[in-house]
């Protein structure tokens, strides 16, 4: 069975310039979330779709957003990229949601300048 | 205060030793307990899942869950140099609202761990 892919793989972005990062979940799960690492403020959950609505929300600002598809492949977005998003971002999806084992993917290595 | 504490390390320790890795949390609604582990460049995998206090085994790894206490643990016994990478303790509760199920997953700042030869 194939496992979570994630793409692009890396990406260097600008100052202020807008993003979107792109997930596909294992076959047959409908819950996607995603998540911010960094050295500083470890892995902080952004956001969780099942069955296309974003079901939770993590506190970070509205410039991040994202979307569900009905194959269930999700894309996240941030508008007008700062320094400190600068970070590895994961998406992990799962049957039903967070109580569920969650399968992560590599993750999007984004480096903003 | 975070609510879930994890010592970063990093942890150094010689082959076949046994390995524990600790976390507190401050959320006592919390109702799942894993424990992932982290590679260089890759994303997390899940070794450990439980919701009940008291021990699961699974080969060489023991998660223990203490919940009067709030504390959970991760023993590695006989470690091995392939067992260096990040350990992220992660606690989930979840909750229904108007007919949806919603859950939340709080992870621990990763304990680094290397297992020299």
């Amino acid at each position: 069975k194939a496992g979570v892919t994630q793409t692009p793989r890396y990406l260097i972005k600008t100052r202020g310039q807008q993003v979107t990062l792109s997930c596909s979940p294992i076959s047959g799960h409908r819950s996607v979330s995603w998540y911010q690492q960094t050295p500083g403020q470890g892995l902080q959950f952004l956001f969780e779709y099942f069955s296309e609505t974003q079901r939770n929300k993590g506190n970070f600002p509205g410039r991040f957003s994202g979307r569900q598809f009905s194959n269930s492949r999700s894309e996240m977005n941030v508008s007008t990229l700062e320094l400190g998003d600068s970070a590895l971002y994961l998406c992990a999806s799962s049957l039903l949601g967070t109580n569920n084992e969650q399968f992560f993917g590599p993750g999007t290595r984004l480096t903003v300048l | 205060q975070k609510e879930v504490e994890q010592d970063p390390g990093p942890l150094s320790v010689p082959e076949g030793a046994i390995v524990s890795l600790n976390c507190t949390y401050s959320n006592s609604a919390f109702q799942y307990f894993m424990w992932y582990r982290q590679y260089s460049r890759k994303g997390p995998e899940l070794l450990m899942y439980t919701y009940s206090s008291g021990n699961k085994e699974d080969g060489r790894f023991t998660a223990q869950v203490d919940k009067s206490s709030k504390y959970i643990s991760l023993f590695i016994r006989d470690s091995q140099p392939s067992d260096s990478a990040t350990y992220l303790c992660a606690m989930a509760l979840t909750w229904n609202a108007g007919g949806t199920s919603y859950g939340k997953l709080t992870f621990g700042q990763g304990t680094i761990l290397t297992v020299h030869p």
